[in-house]
């Protein structure tokens, strides 16, 4: 089946620590996304990469840092830097960079304490 | 700045009962799309709208946009519980780079009371 995974489901971690976290897709999307999501609030995008070995930041990147070395595969790492790193991070991709409509991964619960 | 603002935020209604979910956004665009989402979940995607007057149905949901007014609409007829869920819109805008992004509306929480 094609489709976004997200591990680990939740994910908890202590305040200071970095963690990182995994999407992987199988849809031979050009381009993917990080959105974080806080209660009652609609979807912020965090990073974008348009192809591979290429990213950028979005509207909410301080505190976070991506990679993109291969085209399934687009982690994202909260660092220490990130002031309220507790929230709901989903991954998304698209066909390419000018395609608009994105397919959803099932998202990861981070919670810092 | 592209804003994108949905109304009411909040909507409990009973079975059987229509409504309007209302999705405002500020500047030009011809594409957007609607997204249901379950509690704990993620985005399912429900319809995408790519020009003026695009209208597309789907069960007890239809959906419309008026790109003139800057204008999205999600209705619901004779809802049902099992349409309890939170419902965003997005609109798609197109950076200095030319990426095209989606800025999305905070959600309207439904809750169809039996």
């Amino acid at each position: 089946d094609g489709g976004i995974t997200q591990s680990p489901k939740y994910l908890f971690r202590k305040e200071g620590q970095n963690v990182t976290l995994s999407c992987e897709q199988n849809l031979n999307h050009d381009a993917m996304y990080w959105y974080r999501q806080d209660p009652g609030q609609g979807l912020r995008l965090i990073y974008y990469s348009q192809i591979v070995n290429d990213f950028q930041k979005g509207d909410i990147a301080e505190g976070y840092s991506v990679s993109r070395e291969k085209k399934e595969s687009f982690p994202l790492t909260v660092t220490s830097a990130q002031k309220n790193p507790t929230a709901f991070y989903l991954c998304a991709s698209s066909l390419t960079w000018s395609t608009s409509e994105q397919y959803f991964g099932p998202g990861t619960r981070l919670t810092v304490t | 700045e592209l804003k994108v603002e949905q109304n009411p935020l909040f909507l409990s209604m009973q079975e059987g009962k229509n409504y309007t979910i209302y999705c405002n956004y500020s500047t030009t665009s011809d594409r957007l799309y609607w997204y249901r989402q379950d509690p704990g979940k993620s985005l399912e995607s429900l319809f995408v709208l790519l020009s003026n007057g695009a209208v597309k149905q789907e069960g007890r949901l239809m959906a419309s946009l008026d790109t003139k007014a800057r204008l999205s609409t999600l209705h619901i007829t004779a809802a049902v519980h099992d349409l309890s869920a939170t419902y965003f819109c997005a609109v798609d805008r197109v950076d200095q780079g030319g990426s095209e992004k989606l800025v999305f509306g905070k959600g309207t929480k439904l809750t169809v009371n039996p």
